[in-house]
């Protein structure tokens, strides 16, 4: 099993609606999570780091279940511009090899939003 | 510049030659992650380097791939004798490492071709 894993989609949203998607993580003591958003044949760039208690940044949300072990990033009024592969990051650490806190990711979770 | 820096962007090669490809991470950064991806594929996880630890080379495809890291910030990645399943686009990430909550930022990558 891996240890991050998402659907790969694609979601197809038409927009202005709303799209959510989870991702599982498999270790229980991992600490932080992030979202992170690549456009095609582009590098993976920080959306929004996903904290405890849940957290917005404008039209995304982002949430913790710690119980279950998933995260989620929800959209609303989806832009065009929203299009993109959304990555899940889970951090943890470990004291294997070089010793620190060590980010997984997971396969992404392609988001089309056609007009 | 204040972001990661790689280089070449790009690189087209012969089948067998070996390659280098460099990475500048942001300074300060302790922590510095090597990934590839194939066209539509997601990140795959190649080392990482923390501070002056061991590095964790346990996403290295085989033994052709090999990578340093000289004084704690630059980081170069060699790939001998190359085959054309090599072909992908090699990414570099680095953080503040310590502590959790640090994200990844990531260079623009290395495209690299094998002919």
């Amino acid at each position: 099993r891996k240890e991050v894993e998402q659907d790969p989609g694609p979601f197809n949203v038409p927009e202005g609606a709303t799209v959510a998607f989870n991702c599982t993580y498999s270790n229980s003591a991992s600490q932080s999570f992030f979202w992170y958003r690549q456009d095609c044949r582009k590098e993976p760039k920080l959306l929004m780091s996903v904290y405890s208690s849940g957290n917005e940044d404008g039209r995304f949300t982002a949430q913790l279940n710690r119980a279950s072990q998933y995260i989620s990033l929800l959209i609303r009024d989806s832009k065009l511009s929203d299009s993109a592969t959304y990555l899940c990051v889970v951090s943890r650490y470990t004291s294997r090899g070089a010793a620190g806190n060590k980010l997984t990711f997971g396969g992404g979770t392609r988001v089309l939003v056609k007009p | 510049g204040a972001g990661v820096s790689q280089s070449p962007s790009n690189k087209v090669t012969e089948k067998g030659k070996d390659v280098e490809l460099r990475c500048d991470p942001i300074s300060g950064h302790t922590a510095l992650y090597w990934y590839r991806q194939s066209l539509g594929q997601g990140l795959e996880f190649l080392i990482y380097f923390q501070g002056n630890s061991a590095p964790d080379k346990s996403g290295l495809p085989s033994d052709r791939f090999s990578a340093e890291r000289t004084g704690g910030s630059v980081s170069t990645l060699t790939i001998q004798r190359t085959q054309q399943e090599d072909s992908a686009v090699y990414l570099c990430a680095s953080s503040l490492g310590q502590g959790a909550g640090q994200p990844q930022h990531f260079g623009d990558g290395t495209r690299l071709s094998i002919l």
